[in-house]
This record gives structure tokens, sequence and C-alpha cells, in this order.
């Protein structure tokens, strides 16, 4: 069945520093990609999203990139701050329609 | 900026009794989830909910399991007889309707569920 498997926390980093979020899935259709972060005490909120191959979602300073040829949807973002400080969850979408399968999450910590 | 709101936040109950987590989704949405996150693991789906019964459910949804839109508001996951691998996050999310509407499922800020 459909999977999605993302790298594991925590990573921890200083503000300005890169981040790079790991994300790979399996599906046997053309599904959409999707990150998701929950910040403490708060729901899942959608973050970015990609529905077909080469696309690339960008919001707030992330990007991730759909791309077909490693099954791949890492999460990155170019200078952090303490405020990005959260679970990034990656998920995707079967056919565009439904339940989401979602990685463990990944717990992202930004120190000043 | 419309919130999907659940109650309790946190919800510690003994193996072998009831529970009811609730939900309010957002108010013109049509479709409704229920997942769950055990510590540690993945979010798993557990149930869709449109126009007032279950359109899909994961195996993981059994019979302990039920839910029920009770009102024009509320959507709420019973757990008849609780395990102790029931223990999770339970997070409900709800979307309205239309071509990838999913897209744009809303989360809750989800329940803990403590078994003992």
């Amino acid at each position: 069945g459909d999977s999605v498997t993302q790298m594991e926390g925590p990573v921890t980093l200083s503000e300005e520093a890169f981040l790079t979020i790991n994300c790979t899935y399996t599906a046997t259709g053309y599904p959409s990609l999707f990150w998701y972060v929950q910040y403490p005490g708060e729901g899942l909120q959608l973050l970015l999203k990609a529905t077909k191959a080469d696309d690339k979602g960008s919001n707030k300073g992330f990007e991730a990139t759909y791309r077909k040829e490693t099954t791949s949807f890492h999460l990155e973002k170019g200078s952090v701050q303490v405020s990005d400080s959260a679970v990034y969850f990656c998920a995707l979408l079967a056919d565009s329609w439904g339940k989401f399968q979602f990685g463990a999450g990944t717990q992202v910590v930004v120190t000043p | 900026e419309p919130e999907v709101t659940q109650t309790p936040s946190h919800q510690v109950t003994q193996m072998g009794q009831e529970v009811i987590l609730r939900c309010v989704p957002i108010s013109n949405h049509l479709y409704f989830y229920w997942y769950r996150q055990i510590l540690g693991q993945k979010v798993e789906f557990l149930v869709s909910f449109y126009n007032n019964e279950i359109s899909e459910k994961s195996e993981i949804f059994d019979d302990q399991f039920s839910v029920e839109r009770p009102d024009g508001s509320n959507f709420t996951l019973k757990i008849r007889s609780t395990k102790l691998e029931d223990s999770a996050m339970y997070f409900c999310a709800s979307h309205g309707q239309g071509v990838y509407s999913s897209y744009e499922q809303y989360f809750g800020p989800g329940t803990r569920l403590t078994v003992t």
C-alpha cells in the first residue's frame, strides 16, 4: 500500500541555519504530496503541497519539489528562525481524494 | 481564520471504560475524518464520514469504535471498551465539498488519550 517515510528527529539547529527534512514515498498511483506543520498545542497546518511531478510547493520560505524519479519530497528552508520550531509531517493523498497517508513527523528545534 | 476544535485536550481513562472524543469541524465542511498517532509512530487514518455515514474506514477501526454526528456541529469518536493500545493522540479533520477539496483538510489540535 501507499506509505511515507521521513527522517527521524529531533533535528536541532541554530537560527539562520539551513534545514532539510527528507521524505520519500511509495504509491501505486499518482499521489499529491504535502507538508504539514504542527506548532505546540495546535493542530496540523498545511505548509505546502505539490500535486504532480516536478511541481514545487513553497510557503513561508519553505520549499519542496515533487521528484517522481526518486519518489521524494524533501522539505528545505534556507535560513530557519526560532519560530520554525515545530513538528513537520510529510503526507500523501492518493488519487487526489480522501484520506492522507502521513509520515511519523520530524521534530525541529531551532535555538537562538 | 476558521479552525477545528477538539475536546478534551487530554483524557485519562481506565482500561475497559468507554470514552467519547469530541470535535467541532468548520461549520460549512461536509467531510470529516479521524486520525490517530501512537507516540513515536505515524499518523494513521481511522475513518472518514460524509452524509451521515462512514465512507471509508481502516482496519484499525473495529467494532470497538464508532463515529457520530449527533447534531449540526459536533463529530464524535467513541471507543466502547478502551485498551492500553488505544493510547494515542487523536486528530479530527474536515474539508468542504468540491474537486480537490481534500487538499484543504483542516486539522484540530488533537486529543491525547491515555489508557491506564
